[in-house]
């Protein structure tokens, strides 16, 4: 079945620690994307990528960097961690504009 | 820049009263294409709608939304609501043809009471 799967489901990170969360997708879509969810602000692009080896910056890119290194992974860093990332990550592979989102990985940073 | 206004945080709705959720939007482009997404408790969104020709009504699970580039909005409409109807919902836009790259609301629960 084909799917999007985050890794971790869960983490918590210390301030300036650097954090990385894990998206593979088994729909062989080129486009993939990374949102963050935050009530009161919904679903907000962070980064998204068309394909192996590009990434480009979405709406909220500042203190975020992207990897796409296949076309089934593509990862989002946080290099030096804030407790203002504190949020739920999705990730997404889309096609023809609808995008299929993996369950979402909830950060704490501490 | 882009935006999508939901003007309701939460709704609260009988079960078998109609429910509309409001959806307005801003942009600069000229072709758009936009979606409802639905998210049940601890469940990822999930495309719930999806609407690109003006004036032309889109259904799917009993709801039913009609783009209106007139008035610059997406309404979600159910003529009867269910109690499985509760959950958040986010109106969308996609930022031009086929890229993928949305501009979510900011979303609205919906709660359906027996």
């Amino acid at each position: 079945e084909a799917a999007v799967t985050q890794s971790p489901r869960n983490k918590v990170a210390v301030t300036g620690g650097k954090v990385t969360l894990s998206c593979n997708q088994t729909n062989n879509h080129n486009n993939m994307y990374w949102y963050r969810q935050d009530t009161g602000h919904g679903l907000r692009l962070i980064h998204y990528s068309y394909g192996a080896g590009s990434t480009e910056k979405g709406d909220i890119p500042d203190g975020y960097k992207a990897s796409r290194p296949s076309q089934e992974n593509f990862s989002l860093i946080l290099e030096l961690a804030t407790p203002s990332q504190t949020s739920v990550y999705f990730c997404a592979s889309g096609a023809q504009n609808t995008l299929y989102f993996g369950a979402g990985t909830r950060l704490s940073v501490l | 820049g882009d935006s999508v206004t939901q003007t309701e945080g939460l709704v609260t709705v009988t079960e078998g009263l109609p429910v509309k959720l409001n959806c307005t939007y801003q942009t600069t482009y000229l072709t758009i294409a936009f979606f409802w997404y639905v998210q049940y408790l601890n469940e990822a969104p999930q495309v719930l709608l999806k609407s690109s020709t003006d004036n032309k009504r889109t259904e799917h699970q009993g709801f039913h939304a009609t783009l209106h580039k007139s008035s610059s909005s997406f309404h979600l409409q159910k003529s009867s609501a269910q109690l499985s109807d509760s959950a958040l919902y986010y109106c969308a836009l996609s930022k031009g043809a086929n890229t993928g790259k949305l501009t979510f609301g900011h979303g609205t629960i919906l709660r359906v009471h027996p």
